[in-house]
Parts: structure tokens; C-alpha cells; sequence
């Protein structure tokens, strides 16, 4: 299958600093990126959708000034976490699709530790 | 809206027994269904997944699973799990024309000696 890579797999940074997660395809153009985020032994929480070139339609609940997305190019999506607090702590998977009928491939995680 | 409802949070089985691990869906529209895995600290793997054509669907790691239109219904299984089963697995359908796609609360299967 296509393959998504995400980096960092794990980061630490302290409190009040922002941080900044790639998700790149690497052998197909993914019309259609997604950010998630997964608490300990919880379903993913889709937090975002986005399209190459366009501004991420944000999930209702989720701070779209805190959760910065860029889909900078058909390959690229960045999440980045400004201003991280301890209760941003998680881990964030993004997955990529190549069109509608097709399946979303993920990425391997990213673990962060806000302290 | 479509909505995905995993029936048992948790499953244990015996190393070579059968497993069913159960997904329902509620959608008004045409449906695409699909099984994901995941390990420890990782991303998802797709299993397998239902767009059109043969009800029954065969995915890797000999996993199966059918799609049943009146029981909306897509349960997954295979007839002899093994110790590296053991994961957390995921049913999520996307809707014909949506980008999204709607997950499962997840079924974690544990495999036993």
C-alpha cells in the first residue's frame, strides 16, 4: 500500500512553546489529508480536514488558532501546536487520501509530551 | 450522519480459536467500509476494506470480513488467531462523496497462550 510518513514519531517540549508535525506522501498525491488525535486507549478524534491549497475545515470543538494546519502542497501537511500546555499531551496519527474511493493511509504517530 | 458502533470493547481468545470482532453502521446513503489495526504506539493499518462488488472481503494477515446491507453490518474474522494478533482494531465507514472518514470506538483483542 501507499506509504505516510509522519516526524517526529515522539517529541518533548516545555510549556508555552510550539511545535510542528509533518505528515508527507510519499509515492501518491493526497488530495485529502486528515489530523487526528488519540487519547490512551481511545477511538481517533478527527480534529481537522484538509485540502491542498485551501484553508483545514476544523471539527467543531477544536481551536483553529491553537492547531495550526498547512497543506502547503499535495504531499505535505503540517500540524503545529502553538503555545503546547500539558493537556495537549497525546498522540496525533494524520492519514492521507487520494481521492473518495479510495482508503486512507496513516501515518506512524506522533507522541507528544508537553512539561 | 453515519455513525460506526463496535459492540465489544474488548475481546479475548485462545491462540488458534476463531475470532469475530463485531462493526454495525447506521447511514442512509451508500457506504465504504473498512477494517484498520493497530499496534502499540502506532499509526493504522488497513486490513481490508469493502467499496463495491463481492459482499465477502479478504484482507491480509487472513483476515476476512462480510458486508451485509440488511444487518448493516461489516464484523470481521478469521478462523485461527495467533499470538501477534493481539492490537487494537478499528471499523470505519466513509460515506459515498465524503472526505472523512467515521471510526469505530475500537475493539481491543487479546490473544491468550
Amino acid at each position: 500500500g501507499a506509504v505516510v510518513s509522519q516526524h517526529p514519531s515522539w517529541v518533548i517540549c516545555k510549556s508555552g512553546t510550539s511545535v510542528k508535525i509533518e505528515c508527507r506522501s510519499l509515492d501518491f498525491q493526497a488530495t485529502t489529508m486528515f489530523w487526528y488525535r488519540q487519547f490512551p486507549k481511545q477511538s481517533l478524534m478527527l480534529m481537522a480536514t484538509s485540502n491542498e491549497g485551501s484553508k483545514a475545515t476544523y471539527e467543531q470543538g477544536v481551536e483553529k488558532d491553537k492547531f495550526l494546519i498547512n497543506h502547503a502542497s499535495l504531499t505535505l501537511s503540517t500540524l503545529t501546536v502553538t503555545s503546547a500546555h500539558p493537556e495537549d499531551s497525546s498522540f496525533y496519527i494524520c492519514s492521507a487520501r487520494q481521492g473518495f474511493y479510495t482508503e486512507a493511509f496513516f501515518g506512524q504517530g506522533t507522541r507528544l509530551t508537553v512539561v | 450522519a453515519q455513525s460506526v458502533t463496535q459492540l465489544d470493547s474488548q475481546v479475548p481468545v485462545f491462540e488458534e480459536a476463531p475470532v469475530e470482532l463485531r462493526c454495525n453502521y447506521s447511514s442512509s446513503v451508500s457506504v465504504y467500509l473498512f477494517w484498520y489495526v493497530q499496534y502499540p504506539n502506532q499509526g493504522l493499518q488497513l486490513l481490508l476494506k469493502y467499496l463495491s462488488g463481492s459482499t465477502l472481503v479478504k484482507g491480509i494477515n487472513g483476515f476476512e470480513a462480510e458486508f451485509n446491507k440488511s444487518q448493516t453490518s461489516f464484523h470481521l474474522r478469521k478462523p485461527s488467531v495467533h499470538i501477534s494478533d493481539t492490537a487494537e482494531y478499528f471499523c470505519a465507514v466513509s460515506v459515498e462523496g465524503a472526505q472523512k472518514l467515521v471510526f469505530g470506538q475500537g475493539t481491543r483483542l487479546t490473544i491468550n497462550p
